[in-house]
């Protein structure tokens, strides 16, 4: 059966810290990877996306970057946090871009 | 203005009630997803719809594309059923519903 698995959970950051969360999946191959984030009292918003390595979507600008070093792992990274990143980081994938996606567990940050 | 519009925004049931979730979306869609949020943050994906009607246990999603239109019924309410429901529609991109919060009260 297929996993997802995130880290950290949580996460507390200084302003203009660095940042890199990991997302990984197992039990399959050439997974589509999404990359969302939850703001406090705001629905979802979808990040980033990305059907293969190497190819990485953007759907909104910021100062977050996304990269897919292997097949089955994306990595969410900033060179320099802002406040307004803090949030609930969400990673998903689905076999294809029309079918169910299947959602991470989540890392919480909070940048300070 | 919202892509997706969800109603109501909280809502507190007793335990066994009938409970209905509306999410009204203003783009073209190819699919229509409802997510289970849990109080840890963690969410599931209930359903993915294109048309019709799908159910799980006690779970029916409804969706009417010619009126924009989805419903999510929750028969036998129960007190495990408390979470945030999320309506989320796919376009050119993915849009979000701010969700509905339920709290199932035994």
């Amino acid at each position: 059966s297929q996993t997802i698995h995130q880290w950290p959970a949580t996460l507390v950051q200084p302003v203009g810290s660095p940042l890199s969360l990991e997302c990984t999946v197992e039990g399959t191959s050439n997974p589509n990877l999404y990359w969302y984030r939850q703001a406090a009292g705001r629905g979802l918003q979808l990040l980033f996306y990305s059907v293969g390595i190497g190819q990485i979507s953007s759907e909104v600008p910021q100062n977050l970057s996304a990269s897919r070093p292997q097949d089955r792992q994306f990595i969410l990274s900033s060179k320099k946090l802002l406040l307004s990143d803090s949030g609930f980081y969400l990673c998903a994938w689905n076999p294809g871009g029309l079918e169910t996606q299947y959602f991470g567990p989540g890392t919480r940050l909070l940048v300070l | 203005k919202n892509e997706v519009e969800q109603s109501p925004q909280n809502l507190t049931a007793q335990e066994g009630e009938f409970i209905t979730i509306n999410c009204s979306y203003s783009v073209g869609i190819s699919a229509l997803h409802w997510l289970q949020q849990h109080p840890g943050g963690g969410i599931v994906s209930l359903f993915m719809l294109s048309s019709g009607k799908k159910k799980h246990g006690r779970l029916i999603a409804t969706i009417n594309i010619q009126e924009k239109h989805s419903s999510l019924h929750i028969t036998a309410s129960h007190p495990r059923d408390s979470a945030v429901y999320i309506c989320a529609v796919r376009s050119n991109q993915f849009y979000f519903g701010t969700g509905t919060s339920l709290t199932v009260i035994p």
